[in-house]
């Protein structure tokens, strides 16, 4: 069974730091692209960004580009979003999702989610 | 970017009646179009993935059709369970990948 567990999430201040880690397990994680995607309390889904299986494609959307780095680390089957110069509209929960292939498609496994508030 | 638009916001059907849930993207994405369903509290889960492809586990009752810019969901019959949020998502190009803004299915 597929199982994707984020940790990491917290209350920040404005314009400071915080590592979102994913641990999964279940599949072999280094065949597979992954994703970072949020969803604002009461909003809808924003994919954040995404990583390939081999890190050859890493993206991000507009809204935190230069601001979050991806990165994976296929021996430990972890996927992290370092978030720096966080703003009060990055508050959300992030969500870590497995993609259905190795590049980006379709993402067919979710986990639960890590709640990150930012606010003075 | 791509901008997806789902309609309509809100749709209200009986149980065991047909829901019709509609996704229209700003330009053509072929049929890399996925579909989730969340539930409050909940993750998304995959439903519909390459516009019509049903994901592991997913009941024969829901289907996706469509292909370039239009896209349908299609619940055949309510089960009460089905009510909940559904998002439609492009993988044609990015990035970004995009997410439609959700249609609420509630129980009418």
């Amino acid at each position: 069974e597929v199982q994707l567990v984020e940790s990491g999430g917290g209350l920040v201040q404005p314009g400071r730091s915080l590592r979102l880690s994913c641990a999964a397990s279940g599949f072999t994680f280094d065949e597979y692209a992954m994703h970072w995607v949020r969803q604002a309390p009461g909003k809808g889904l924003e994919w954040v960004s995404g990583m390939s299986w081999n890190s050859g494609h890493i993206h991000y959307a507009g809204s935190v580009k230069g601001r979050f780095t991806i990165s994976r680390d296929n021996a430990k089957n972890s996927l992290y979003l370092q978030m720096d110069s966080l703003r009060p509209e990055d508050t959300a929960f992030y969500f870590c999702a497995k993609d259905l292939f190795d590049i980006f498609t379709g993402l067919d496994s979710w986990g639960q989610g890590t709640l990150v508030t930012v606010s003075s | 970017e791509i901008v997806m638009t789902q309609s309509p916001a809100t749709l209200s059907v009986s149980p065991g009646e047909r829901a019709t849930l509609s996704c229209r993207a700003s330009q053509s994405v072929a049929i890399n179009v996925a579909w989730y369903q969340q539930k409050p509290g909940q993750a998304p889960r995959l439903l519909i993935s390459a516009a019509s492809t049903r994901a592991t586990g997913i009941p024969a009752r829901f289907s996706g059709s469509g292909s370039g810019t239009e896209f349908t969901l299609t619940i055949s019959s309510l089960q009460s369970e089905d009510f909940a949020v559904y998002y439609c998502q492009q993988y044609n190009t990015w990035p970004p990948i995009t997410f439609g803004q959700g249609t609420r299915l509630e129980i009418k």
